[in-house]
């Protein structure tokens, strides 16, 4: 399978712990995307890498969120002090850059389910 | 910033019969794709279907096909001959050409599939 894989599938954590998420996306693939999906909504852009450069951040990305993608292969999303609100589930997604007027599809991954209790 | 709204949380449909799903989005671009992405119970998101914004002609897959209203911003999804595999979450998504290419996505549409 070479589709975009993320680990752990699960994590349940406690309030004020770290975690970190990792995702591994298709090998050719030089775009990494994160989102973060609530419960009942559909997925918000968390953060995108171009190789191994961070392009843009969303506003929700708070300064206890990190995400690298060291050498612009695998990338991992690090949350410091987790709080109750960061429970959902963190998806990541890759695809080719952009060519000339084509957009290639982003392809995502199973998730990381987060549980902070 | 880029709007998209999906105002029914859930529709069901008898096997093989058809379903349109509707979405509305809000932007003041020119370039941009439209999307309905499947989520199913506890699998990964998968593309459906995809429409740029440049073309009139509506797109199409199999059993997928949309209606693309530019002008009403209305970007809405016929499935045809449903099948039990089709009950999912079903998203709509917009993407602005150029730069991020992040997704905005709607709500999301629980799509039921009774035999």
């Amino acid at each position: 399978d070479t589709g975009v894989s993320q680990n752990p599938r699960h994590k349940i954590t406690k309030r004020g712990q770290n975690v970190t998420f990792r995702c591994d996306p298709i090998s050719e693939h030089n775009r990494l995307y994160w989102y973060r999906q609530t419960l009942g909504q559909g997925p918000e852009f968390l953060t995108y890498f171009q190789n191994e450069a961070q392009l843009e951040k969303s506003r929700l990305l708070s300064d206890r969120f990190s995400a690298e993608r060291p050498k612009g292969s695998f990338s991992t999303l690090e949350i410091q002090r987790t709080e109750q609100g960061d429970s959902a589930m963190y998806l990541c997604a890759s695809s080719l850059s952009p060519v000339d007027r084509m957009t290639y599809e982003q392809y995502f991954g199973p998730g990381t389910r987060l549980t902070v209790t | 910033a880029q709007t998209v709204t999906q105002s029914q949380p859930e529709m069901s449909v008898q096997e093989a019969e058809t379903v349109t799903l509707s979405c509305t989005y809000d932007t003041s671009e020119s370039d941009y794709y439209l999307f309905w992405y499947k989520q199913p119970p506890s699998r990964q998101m998968i593309l459906v279907i995809r429409q740029e914004a440049y073309k009139q002609q509506n797109a199409t897959e199999n059993r997928f096909s949309v209606n693309f209203q530019k002008a009403a911003k209305s970007f809405s999804l016929k499935i045809s001959d449903s099948q039990l595999g089709d009950a999912a979450m079903y998203f709509c998504a917009y993407l602005t050409q150029g730069g991020s290419e992040k997704l905005v996505f709607g709500k999301g549409m629980k799509l039921t599939v009774n035999p």
